[in-house]
């Protein structure tokens, strides 16, 4: 079974500019989160989507957006790029709430130059 | 409101010795926790969790973790360490009942010696 699938894997862009990342979900699977990582802060929560849905979102600015399709396939936007949106961007997957563990992809790296 | 904390940025070990790399929480209502493992330029890898039972879970890579709810801690623990186990580990708590949100420790890295 394919695991989750993120891409780009890494992808360099310039303050203003906006950036769309792109998550595959395990099959079957129809919850997807996205995390971002940072040295600074670790890892922290961005969104969860099921069933096409935003269940939670984190505390992040209105730049960051997101959506889920039917196919559970998902995508994270960021607009209007800042210096400190440079992270590794994780999407996680599950096959719905409360089965227990999530299944990460490799990341999206992005950094802003 | 949920949260883990990891009071080690860093453990060493010598290969072969056993290892423990601590985690404590704080929750609300009974505790959904979880260990992760993340090699450099990788996702992080699911270890073990820990929703209900037996105090002592184990998981993947001989990994082992015990659930001590009087001291809130969730200890991950290995008999004996490998150089391959050498990465960084992420404790990690259920935000929200009937959700997926996880907030996660800051992470302790672990070095282990031939």
């Amino acid at each position: 079974k394919a695991g989750v699938t993120q891409t780009p894997r890494y992808l360099i862009k310039t303050r203003g500019q906006q950036v769309t990342l792109s998550c595959s979900p395990i099959s079957g699977h129809r919850s997807v989160s996205w995390y971002q990582q940072t040295p600074g802060q670790g890892l922290q929560f961005l969104f969860e989507y099921f069933s096409e849905t935003q269940r939670n979102k984190g505390n992040f600015p209105g730049r960051f957006s997101g959506r889920q399709f039917s196919n559970s396939r998902s995508e994270m936007n960021v607009s209007t790029l800042e210096l400190g949106d440079s992270a590794l961007y994780l999407c996680a997957s599950s096959p719905g709430p409360l089965t227990g563990e999530l299944f990460f992809g490799e990341g999206s790296r992005l950094t802003v130059l | 409101a949920q949260s883990v904390a990891q009071p080690e940025d860093q453990v060493n070990v010598a290969e072969g010795n056993p290892l423990t790399v601590k985690c404590t929480y704080s929750v609300s209502g009974n505790p959904y926790l979880f260990w992760y493992v993340q090699y450099p330029n990788r996702g992080l890898q699911f270890l073990l969790k820990y929703i209900t039972g037996d105090n002592l879970v184990k998981g993947s890579y001989g990994f082992e973790a015990e659930f001590n709810k009087s001291q809130t801690s969730f200890h991950l623990k290995k008999p004996s360490a490998l150089v391959s186990d050498s990465a960084l580990y992420f404790c990690a708590v259920r935000a929200v009942y009937n959700t997926d949100k996880l907030i996660f420790g800051t992470g302790t890295r672990l070095q282990v010696f031939p």
